[in-house]
């Protein structure tokens, strides 16, 4: 079935470091992609996605590469930032039919002033 | 605020009983996914509801049941508790139940089981 592996955690930097977390995934077919951020004791939000190969995803100041070749969708950030500290999830859902969410294990990133 | 609620915020109850689980949508969300996140099984899909129908299962245990009913609103049953239900429940909404849309999820129910 389908899957995603995300890298372990937790991820420690410092205020304004460069932050990549690796996703990887399986799955039949093409899937879309998805990070997700859960800040403590909240649900999960949607951070940014990506719908097909080559496609980039970006918001507040995250970016990530839909990359088929490599089966893979990184997270990035330029510059951290201390209220980033949180748990981060890569996921994917089928392009087709009805949507459910695979979520990877989620790593958590704390970020130090 | 995602706009998705859902109630208890806490529950802590005994092994064998039973609880439900209680979530209302966005405004003019037609479906609504449940998820378990344990720390052992990470977060994981467990059924899907549109417009009152279930529409897709995951890896839910035959102990536990959900509905959506008609003013959208869903429960999830969960009965013969065990200390291995002890888990986050979330509860997520999309406007449609086909197709790519962005599920908004809730604060979760942090359930207990002693």
């Amino acid at each position: 079935g389908d899957s995603v592996t995300q890298m372990e955690g937790p991820v420690t930097l410092s205020e304004e470091a460069f932050l990549t977390i690796n996703c990887t995934y399986t799955a039949t077919g093409y899937p879309s992609l998805f990070w997700y951020v859960q800040y403590p004791g909240e649900g999960l939000q949607l951070l940014l996605k990506a719908t097909k190969a080559d496609d980039k995803g970006s918001n507040k100041g995250f970016e990530a590469t839909y990359r088929k070749e490599t089966t893979s969708f990184h997270l990035e950030k330029g510059s951290v930032q201390v209220s980033d500290s949180a748990v981060y999830f890569c996921a994917l859902s089928a392009n087709t039919g009805f949507q459910k969410l695979v979520f990877g294990t989620g790593t958590r990133l704390l970020v130090s002033p | 605020d995602s706009g998705v609620t859902q109630t208890p915020k806490h529950l802590i109850t005994a092994t064998g009983q039973r609880v439900t689980l209680r979530c209302s949508p966005r405004s003019g969300d037609l479906s609504v996914y449940w998820y378990q996140q344990s720390l052992d099984q990470g977060l994981q899909f467990l059924i899907q509801y549109y417009n009152g129908e279930e529409r897709a299962k995951g890896n839910i245990l035959e102990r536990f049941s959900a509905q959506q009913f008609p003013d959208l609103h869903s429960e999830l049953n969960l009965s013969s508790l065990e200390l291995g239900d002890s888990a986050l429940y979330f509860c997520a909404s999309s406007a449609q139940g086909e197709g790519i849309y962005e599920q908004y999820f809730g604060p979760g129910t942090r359930l207990t089981v002693t």
